[in-house]
């Protein structure tokens, strides 16, 4: 049984520095990994996907690597913004015919100006 | 206009009346899901289906049903709603996975009170 696990589930930093997440998951077999960002009572948003034949994924700020040997995903955020607040989840794809997706619970990240 | 659209977004009902929660998608995707968010038990599949023929149960569908009206659109009933399904539901598509690049993509959810 797949198992993803964020840790931190909390973290709080001053604004400006640069961070990173944690997402770790037990089956390598995976299809891919995505990051998603949500805001309180708010949908998920889709912020990077990494395909299981990739190391690593950018956009803007953000990037994210992928170590499936390891069953290990960082998302690092450069130069933090208090509107980077918010709860961070990764998503992985795997298994057979269904293809399931299992959710980490989250690092909630608050960005102190 | 969102790739993926829940309505209502807000809804509060009474114990034992039922309610439909609609989603409706513009990515062409054939797979379409339903998701129910706590605090501190994060996403849990209720429903899954992978075209308008095929609907399958996730891990908490007892109490819920669903019906795809259409590839586009994907509804979820509460059919005698109770305060424990008090919850952030989700509609979200994917693509196939055969490629693994796009993922998932979800709706801005539906904040369902049952008093």
């Amino acid at each position: 049984k797949q198992e993803v696990t964020q840790i931190p589930a909390a973290l709080s930093v001053p604004e400006g520095e640069n961070l990173v997440l944690n997402c770790s998951f037990t089956d390598s077999a995976i299809y891919n990994l995505q990051w998603f960002r949500q805001d309180p009572g708010k949908g998920l948003t889709s912020l990077l996907l990494i395909q299981s034949s990739q190391r690593e994924q950018t956009s803007g700020r953000l990037n994210a690597s992928l170590d499936k040997s390891s069953g290990r995903s960082t998302l690092y955020i450069a130069a933090s913004q208090p509107g980077d607040s918010a709860t961070y989840l990764c998503a992985v794809r795997h298994g057979g015919g269904y293809q399931k997706v299992t959710f980490g619970t989250g690092t909630k990240l608050q960005v102190i100006p | 206009d969102a790739d993926v659209t829940q309505t209502p977004r807000n809804r509060i009902t009474k114990t034992g009346k039922r309610i439909m929660l609609e989603c409706s998608q513009t990515k062409g995707h054939d797979r379409m899901y339903w998701y129910r968010q706590d605090p501190g038990l994060g996403l849990r599949l209720i429903y899954y289906s992978f075209d308008v023929k095929d609907i399958n149960k996730g891990e908490i569908s007892d109490g819920y049903s669903v019906s795809r009206q259409a590839q586009a659109k994907f509804s979820l009933s509460l059919e005698s709603a109770i305060p424990n399904q008090t919850a952030l539901y989700f509609c979200a598509t994917s693509d196939t996975g055969r490629t693994g690049r796009e993922g998932y993509t979800f709706g801005s959810g539906t904040r369902l009170t049952v008093v």
